[in-house]
């Protein structure tokens, strides 16, 4: 069971933007770094952004990240149909003494 | 190029065991800390163990804390994952990943993964 909470799914027209919330705890996002994935249809994750806003070479910076106490978001801007898939929030918790990820959220280009 | 290409995955039954192997290509192995991480089908995804570049520390999900084992081989540029105990549960997709840190309770993100082996439990 995640105990970092995200939307279900999140939807915009192509060329909108998006924000995805990523809500924890200080054991968690309050007190460690936050990082993002995203995973396309039938495919591995991707490391999307890592220590919070920070996007690995090759990434675009259409995708950036912030956050702020408890919680974290992603967001994509000039949304395309190829950013249709399942975005993951992960972090360490120190209490769980464990990695933690989000419970995941779908993102539509209607 | 980095590589990670996981083996090991099958079809098992319950309080069966199996033994996941991932290999490592393309950067300084023992450098990095690594985790296994798993999705069971149409679910989302779920950390399993870590283990820190030297295998000084370790850590696993309370759900198979006892059952399984995480180990390395740096001379192999290699991480396992011993599961035994097997549960319908255990049923998932099973990523190896590496780690940006050297430890395994960094939170500084999994660069890369595998592409994942299937691990069914079902009699």
């Amino acid at each position: 069971q995640s105990v970092l909470t995200q939307p279900p799914s999140v939807s915009a027209a192509p060329g909108q933007k998006v924000t995805i919330s990523c809500s924890g705890s200080s054991s968690n996002i309050g007190n460690n770094y936050v990082s993002w994935y995203q995973q396309l249809p039938g495919t591995a994750p991707k490391l999307l952004i890592y220590e919070n806003n920070k996007r690995p070479s090759g990434i675009p910076d259409r995708f950036s990240g912030s956050k702020s106490g408890t919680s974290a978001t992603l967001g994509i801007t000039g949304l395309q149909t190829g950013d249709e898939a399942d975005y993951y929030c992960g972090t360490w918790d120190s209490s769980l003494s464990a990695g933690i990820f989000g419970t995941g959220t779908k993102v539509t280009v209607l | 190029e980095v590589q990670l290409v996981e083996s090991g995955g099958g079809l098992v039954q319950p309080g069966r065991s199996l033994r996941l192997s991932c290999a490592a290509s393309g950067f300084t192995f023992d450098d990095y800390a690594m985790h296994w991480v798993r999705q069971a089908p149409g679910k989302g995804l779920e950390w399993v163990s870590g283990i820190s570049w030297n295998s000084g520390s370790i850590g696993y999900a309370d759900s198979v804390k006892g059952r399984f084992t995480i180990s390395r081989d740096n001379a192999k540029n290699s991480l396992y994952l011993q599961m035994n105990s097997l549960r319908a549960e255990d049923t998932a997709l099973y990523y190896c990943a590496k780690d940006m840190g050297h430890l395994h309770s960094s939170d500084r993100g999994f660069d890369y993964w595998g592409q994942g082996t299937l691990v069914t439990v079902s009699s």
